[in-house]
């Protein structure tokens, strides 16, 4: 079956714009995952969806990043007024999640941002 | 701090080498750990994962232990294939009750020779 998707692979943005990045998890996964993959940073947790919960935002480093998922299935990530250290591989995952138990969890090929 | 620890950076191999890959974590209250494969340019790939309760997790030539007590895991390579070139990820699921989030260590890179 289809995996997680992302769009677009590949963002070049200018300083100060604003930014979406759209991520559609397997289909029946309730569990919605951003991470972000820089140099020297390595793979970051950002925020975390689960069902009709409350999502937890503890990883998000500012107040100009935030995440919606909508009909709790596809999910957007925006950045505002982007900064030059915001380039990164930024990474959706979903996962099953069953009577409370989390399974593991499917990576999507990631979306590719440059602030210039 | 809850952090995950692998090592070494980087190893090279040659070809029909079993090997082993660590992990180390900080607190032995987890949740869960996976093992994931990582090819230059591309997204993860999940290897296996391991429920807190368990000690192993076999797929073919791979197999994962863990040991929470020692804060350890370990990922094992049978018979080294070049294919199985790549970054190397583990990642934690910290906490007794499951928060989802993942701590990921910084990764082994292995370049196996032909």
């Amino acid at each position: 079956g289809a995996g997680v998707s992302q769009s677009p692979s590949n963002k070049v943005t200018e300083k100060g714009k604003d930014v979406e990045l759209r991520c559609d998890p397997i289909s029946g996964h309730t569990a919605l995952y951003w991470y972000r993959q820089s140099l020297g940073q390595g793979l970051e947790f950002l925020i975390y969806f689960q069902g009709n919960s409350a999502p937890d935002k503890s990883g998000l480093p500012s107040d100009r990043f935030s995440a919606e998922r909508t009909g709790g299935s596809v999910s957007t990530l925006t950045i505002q007024r982007t900064q030059q250290e915001d380039s990164a591989v930024y990474l959706c995952a979903s996962s099953l999640s069953s009577s409370g138990i989390i399974h593991e969890q499917y990576f999507g090929p990631g979306t590719r941002l440059t602030v210039t | 701090k809850q952090e995950v620890t692998q090592i070494p950076a980087a190893l090279s191999v040659p070809e029909g080498e079993n090997l082993v890959l660590n992990c180390s974590f900080t607190d032995s209250a987890i949740y869960n750990l996976q093992w994931f494969r990582q090819d230059p340019g591309k997204g993860l790939t999940s290897l296996l994962l391991i429920q807190s309760s368990q000690r192993e997790q076999t797929s073919g030539r791979l197999n994962a232990s863990l040991d929470k007590s020692s804060g350890r895991s370990t990922l094992y390579i049978a018979a080294s294939q070049p294919g199985d070139s790549a970054t190397y990820l583990c990642a934690v699921n910290y906490g007794s009750s499951n928060t989802g989030k993942l701590i990921f260590g910084q990764g082994t890179t292995l370049q196996v020779k032909p």
